[in-house]
Formats: structure tokens, sequence, C-alpha cells
């Protein structure tokens, strides 16, 4: 069974305080690992999709890479608007009909 | 676009009733699937579809019902709703099951 674990559960920045979240996962032949955003009272908002380890994707302040065993997501420089839940999920050759998602990671970025 | 689109956006229900949360896409996507969410569990899949005509279970179906009769639109129906059916559900869609997914704006329910 594919199993996804994020960490921290909760991270509190300052404005400029670079940090990264962990997603590290489990999963019988990787189809694809997604991070996605999601706002307090919204849908979950998709930010990248990496298919292979070595593989990077930037967008703005957020950088994401992947590995065998698991993926990061760096944030350069936050700013308060980068504040939301980041979710990470993946899609195994053992479900291919199915994402497994972790449970996020809640970032606030305070001014 | 409109991208997926959800209604309602929130719905209070009484022990026993039921209710359809209507979701549809715009996208000419194949994939559609239905997520709950709950505080502490993440994202779970109640049920999802690979095209018109075919649905099968996720991880909570019970207590759910879908249906595909077009492309464009995939009707969650709770038959007699539950206080433990009280969540967020999203609806989700994609080119294929492997592909990025993008999600509508949810609906709230609460069951009483």
């Amino acid at each position: 069974e594919d199993q996804v674990t994020q960490s921290p559960e909760a991270l509190r920045l300052q404005e400029g305080e670079s940090s990264s979240l962990n997603c590290s996962y489990t999963v019988s032949g990787l189809r694809g690992l997604f991070w996605y955003r999601q706002d307090p009272g919204k849908g979950p908002e998709f930010l990248f999709t990496l298919y292979s380890a070595g593989e990077e994707k930037e967008k703005e302040r957020l950088k994401a890479t992947l590995t065998k065993k698991e993926s990061f997501l760096h944030i350069t420089a936050p700013k308060p608007e980068d504040s939301a839940t980041y979710l990470c999920a993946v899609s195994g050759g053992g479900s291919n009909y199915k994402l497994t998602f972790g449970k996020g990671t809640l970032l606030t970025v305070n001014p | 676009n409109a991208g997926v689109t959800q209604t309602p956006k929130f719905q209070v229900l009484k022990t026993g009733q039921s209710m359809t949360l209507q979701c549809a896409q715009d996208m000419n996507h194949e994939y559609m699937s239905w997520y709950r969410q709950d505080p502490g569990m993440g994202l779970r899949l109640i049920h999802y579809s690979v095209g018109a005509g075919i649905t099968d279970q996720g991880e909570v179906p019970n207590g759910y019902n879908v249906s595909r009769s077009t492309t464009e639109d995939f009707p969650l129906r709770l038959l007699s709703a539950a206080p433990s059916q009280t969540s967020v559900y999203f609806c989700a869609s994609s080119y294929s099951a492997q592909e990025t997914q993008y999600f509508g704006p949810g609906t709230r329910l609460l069951v009483l």
C-alpha cells in the first residue's frame, strides 16, 4: 500500500527566512509525485509534478526536488502570501487509479 | 474555461436525508474522482471514473453512489446521510489517472 508522510506538520517562518518541507513516500513503482497548495476554505491548487529521481521544478519562490524516497519543497525568501497548507501526493504503479495524499504541512509566514 | 465546478458550496442535512453533490468539468478530462477531507486525515478517495459509463470504488466508498453518464459530469450521491459524513468534499479531474488532477472549490457538508 502506498504511503506518504509529510513533515513538519506545521512550520512558522519569518518573511525572508528560507526553509524546506519534506515528503517521504513508499510506493510500488512511482508514476508521479504531486505538490499542491491549499488555502483555507479552498480546493487544492496544483504546483508541481515530478516523475523521476533527480528531477527538479521551480516556480517563483518554490522549488521541488525528488529522490527515490522523498521529495522536498524548498521555499526561498518566503512572503506572507506563501502561507498555506502544502500537500504532497503520489501515484504508484500498484494503484493506477488513485492518488495517495499526505496530511500536509501548514506553513505560516509572518511579516 | 471554468475548470472544475462544484455545487452546492455548503449544505446542511439531517440524518437519513439524501442528496446529490454536483461536479462538472469543461476540460474534456476522462478521469474524475471524489475525495473527502477531514481534519487530521488528509484527502481520501471515495469513488473514481476513468471515462463515461465506468466507475469504481476508492478507499472510503460506503454510503456513497456515483454514476458517469457524460464526460463532463460526475455526481456523488449520499443515500442516507449520517453524521460521520460531515466533511468537505472535493471533486477532481485529469486526462488520465497518472496525470495532474485539478480540484474543484469543494462542498462543505454538515449532517446533524
